[in-house]
């Protein structure tokens, strides 16, 4: 298995500024991906993390928004450009195992945006 | 798009007693995985299953995969306060580069 960390656990940022959150995995990964989850809800993709070339997104998120890095095999990093109270959630990263589809995800980062 | 769905989306037991939920997806699979969810916390792991009709066990956890592919099952017998938490099932379908689509959950309430 693998262990994420992200950076910040919680933050709280005005409208209109970006933020930077970042996944760090202890061990060589294939995929990474970043999720979003509103409380009591389910988790919606927004893009896969490729390492080396630019990420994947999903129907409904683009890269102007959600810029992402992935600069090696072990981190990545998801930027929530020009926020908005309606992008207050919580952002997980999930890595995938080698030889495997099963996913770790880390803790998740709070984002409030006011 | 694909749309994977579990009922119940809650369910309140008292502890000792049984849960199932059930997870349905619009698409066949090659793969459904399922997560628990506690609290405040990450989702974590559970198991995967692949084959058509695979059943598997962790201790009191049943998780079962339909014929088609399309439907799957987590069944946990004399649930205990720790089994609170939301379980989520995901489906990997072929040709999607490893992407997960996330059930719409159920969360469980266990009470003494």
């Amino acid at each position: 298995s693998a262990v994420i960390s992200q950076k910040p656990s919680r933050d709280i940022c005005q409208r209109g500024t970006s933020l930077t959150i970042q996944c760090q995995v202890d061990s060589q990964v294939t995929m990474m991906f970043w999720y979003r989850q509103q409380p009591g809800q389910s988790l919606t993709l927004i893009a896969t993390a490729n390492q080396g070339s630019e990420a994947t997104y999903e129907s409904g998120f683009v890269i102007d928004k959600f810029p992402i890095s992935r600069p090696n095999l072990t981190f990545s990093t998801l930027t929530v450009s020009n926020m908005s109270p309606e992008d207050s959630s919580i952002y997980l990263c999930s890595a995938q195992a080698w030889a495997s589809y099963e996913q770790y995800f880390g803790p998740g980062t709070r984002l409030t945006v006011t | 798009g694909q749309q994977v769905m579990q009922i119940p989306q809650y369910q309140h037991v008292q502890e000792g007693e049984d849960f199932t939920t059930y997870c349905n997806s619009s698409t066949t699979l090659s793969n459904i995985q399922w997560y628990k969810q506690r609290p405040g916390g990450h989702p974590v792991f559970l198991i995967q299953l692949v084959k058509s009709g695979e059943v598997k066990k962790q201790k009191r956890l049943t998780f079962q995969f339909g014929e088609a592919k399309k439907n799957s099952s987590l069944h946990i017998t004399a649930t205990q306060t720790t089994d609170v938490g939301t379980y989520f099932c995901a489906g990997l379908r072929d040709g999607t580069a490893s992407k997960l689509t996330f059930g719409t959950g159920t969360r469980l309430q266990v009470t003494l």
